[in-house]
């Protein structure tokens, strides 16, 4: 079966650098997605990554390992806005988005 | 504001009822999905359209029941619902399918079947 696995919650200090981890298993890869959802609202595109590497976005990194299947999301300079729930997606071979379940992150003051 | 609009907001609504659900998008693009968000799951992907053509159904109950009139509106009909259909359901955009292009999310209709 396919699978997206991501941690369900994460606690950061306001300020600080955040790593947010998934791990994916597909039927084939066509690239990884991550969403950010504040509570109550739609999902926003953050990132997409294809090949391997990191992809830069101001304060917000993505990072890809095909081999490994794995990815993460860095937040760097945290702030209170960043508390939401972080998404991650991998489109398989069939070009169908695959989704995790969110990772739900907490910033503290 | 991310150019996709839902109607309603929330909505509660009895087993025996029937409702539709309303999506809007005002970007121009080609493809429009309804997703089902239940807490703490990945979001499930109900239906795809593709210029007005319906190319995806995963399997979804038939008392959930789509239709896209044309490529800005997407529609969610709903009857005899359960209280495990309680959830967000979600719209999305997309310039074409099957591609790198990002989805674009509405805010969700927020439904209770009581």
């Amino acid at each position: 079966g396919q699978n997206i696995d991501q941690p369900t919650e994460m606690t950061a200090t306001e300020g600080a650098i955040v790593q947010i981890n998934c791990t994916y298993q597909t039927s084939g890869f066509n690239g990884l997605f991550w969403y950010q959802q504040h509570a109550g609202e739609a999902p926003t595109f953050l990132s997409y990554n294809v090949l391997d590497g990191l992809e830069e976005k101001g304060r917000f990194s993505s990072f890809l390992s095909r081999s490994k299947g794995y990815s993460y999301l860095l937040l760097k300079e945290l702030q209170m806005k960043d508390s939401a729930s972080y998404l991650c997606a991998v489109r398989d071979s069939n070009y169908q988005l695959i989704w995790g379940a969110g990772t739900k992150l907490i910033i503290k003051p | 504001e991310t150019g996709v609009t839902q109607t309603p907001r929330h909505l509660v609504m009895g087993m025996t009822n029937k409702k539709s659900l309303k999506c809007e998008q005002h970007l121009g693009h080609n493809a429009m999905y309804w997703y089902k968000q239940s807490a703490k799951k990945p979001l499930e992907l109900m239906f795809v359209y593709s210029l007005e053509e319906r190319v995806e159904n995963n399997s979804v109950p038939s008392r959930f029941s789509p239709e896209c009139p044309n490529s800005s509106h997407l529609f969610l009909h709903l009857h005899t619902l359960q209280p495990e259909d309680s959830a967000l359901y979600l719209c999305a955009s997309s310039q074409v399918l099957d591609s790198s292009y990002e989805q674009y999310f509405g805010p969700g209709t927020r439904l209770t079947v009581t």
